[in-house]
Parts: C-alpha cells; sequence; structure tokens
C-alpha cells in the first residue's frame, strides 16, 4: 500500500543551524501539507503546497521557513536558523487531487531536536 | 480562533471492555471531520472521514458518530484489545480553507 515516508526520523542540530526536512508524499498526489507537534501540545498546521507554491500557510511559517519540490518525488521543509522552540516532531501529509473529503495521508514524522 | 477539544486526554482501560472519546470542534464553517489513530513511532492512520450530520461510521470494533449541529463527535472502541492503545486524534476540516486543526488526542492503553 503506498505511503508517506520521511526522512531522517530523528534529527539532532545546534541552535542556529539550518536543517532539511524530507518527506516522499504518495506518487499520484497534487497537494502536500507540513504539521508539527511541539511535545505536550496539539499538532499544527504549518504550509500546505500545491502546483509548485505555496496555498496557504500558518502564522508559524515565517521567513525562517521554506519549502520545495526539488524534483518529482521530493517535498522538502527547510528551517534557515532553527531556534530552540523549533523542536518538535514534524509530519508531511499528501492529498489525492480530487479527494472531496480532505483526506490527508500522514508520514511517520521527524522529529527535530535543537540544542 | 477554531478550537478543537478532545477527552479525555487519556484512558487506561481493561481488555474487554468498552469505551469512547469525545472530540468537540466548530459548528459553523464545517466541512469534514476527521479520525485518525496513532501509535509511536508510525504514521497517523486514518480511521474515518466523515462529513454528514448524523453520520455514523464503522471499521470493525471501531465506530464514529457526528453531530454537525452541536459540533460534536463520539469514537467508540467495542471489546478493546491490547492492539489497540494508541493516541486517538480528531482533526476538523473548515470549509474555507485546505488545513486540518486538530485535537489535542485522546491516550488509551489497553491492560491485559
Amino acid at each position: 500500500e503506498p505511503e508517506v515516508t520521511q526522512t531522517p526520523s530523528h534529527q539532532v542540530t545546534q541552535m542556529g543551524q539550518e536543517v532539511i526536512l524530507r518527506c516522499v508524499p504518495i506518487s499520484n498526489h497534487l497537494y502536500f501539507y507540513w504539521y508539527r507537534q511541539i511535545l505536550g501540545q496539539k499538532v499544527e498546521f504549518l504550509v500546505s503546497f500545491y502546483n509548485n507554491e505555496i496555498s496557504e500557510k500558518s502564522e508559524i511559517f515565517d521567513d525562517q521557513f521554506s519549502v520545495e519540490r526539488p524534483d518529482g518525488s521530493n517535498f522538502t521543509l527547510k528551517i534557515r536558523s532553527t531556534k530552540l522552540e523549533d523542536s518538535a516532531m514534524y509530519f508531511c501529509a499528501s492529498r489525492f487531487r480530487t479527494s472531496g473529503t480532505n483526506e490527508q495521508f500522514f508520514g511517520p514524522g521527524t522529529r527535530l531536536t535543537v540544542l | 480562533i477554531l478550537n478543537v477539544e478532545q477527552s479525555p486526554q487519556s484512558l487506561h482501560v481493561q481488555e474487554g471492555d468498552s469505551t469512547n472519546f469525545t472530540c468537540s470542534f466548530p459548528s459553523s464553517n464545517f466541512y469534514a471531520l476527521h479520525w485518525y489513530r496513532w501509535e509511536t513511532a508510525k504514521s497517523p492512520e486514518a480511521l474515518f472521514v466523515m462529513t454528514l450530520n448524523g453520520d455514523e461510521k464503522k471499521k470493525g470494533r471501531i465506530s464514529a458518530t457526528l453531530n454537525t449541529k452541536e459540533g460534536y463527535s463520539y469514537l467508540y472502541i467495542k471489546g478493546s484489545q491490547p492492539e489497540d492503545s494508541a493516541t486517538y486524534l480528531c482533526a476538523f476540516a473548515p470549509s474555507n480553507t485546505d488545513k486540518l486543526i486538530f485535537g489535542t488526542g485522546t491516550r488509551l492503553q489497553v491492560f491485559p
């Protein structure tokens, strides 16, 4: 069964460093998302991406964040200069174009730890 | 601010017990309500997507109901098994946006 994959499963970085989180969405999906969950808090929306551009972003998704679909399969989230408060589990999700219910399929997450 | 709440936060039950959780969400701008089952280190797995008021869906021992007018959904597990241990997340899909708004989750532990 097709699934969303994410790498790495755990990333440890120093404050101020750049990180890139990688996702491979399900192959025939056209809508892509990033969410995150800070420990003990709700899963929260960061950004949605369609047709090679951001379609919606939250107030969390500031200039330090960017997303890219560099080829036909990968979808990446870059954090330019990480802060302690960026430590969280980051989930990628994807959706088929004609999903009338907005059903999103999630990857297993990347746990980002900023020291 | 769109708020989604789930209760209880955690639940410990014995194998064979039946249990239920609640998800409350805004009753306006409703598009869909999603239930996910999330085991640690795995992908959240979609259980149900509910769109119509009065909807009732079932998958094996798990079922869910939806009341969009009052803004709540119940998830029921009949005869809980240890493999049902997971966090159950509900997510509200508003009509005017593509994002999902999640509740805090209910963490279920089923003891043999």
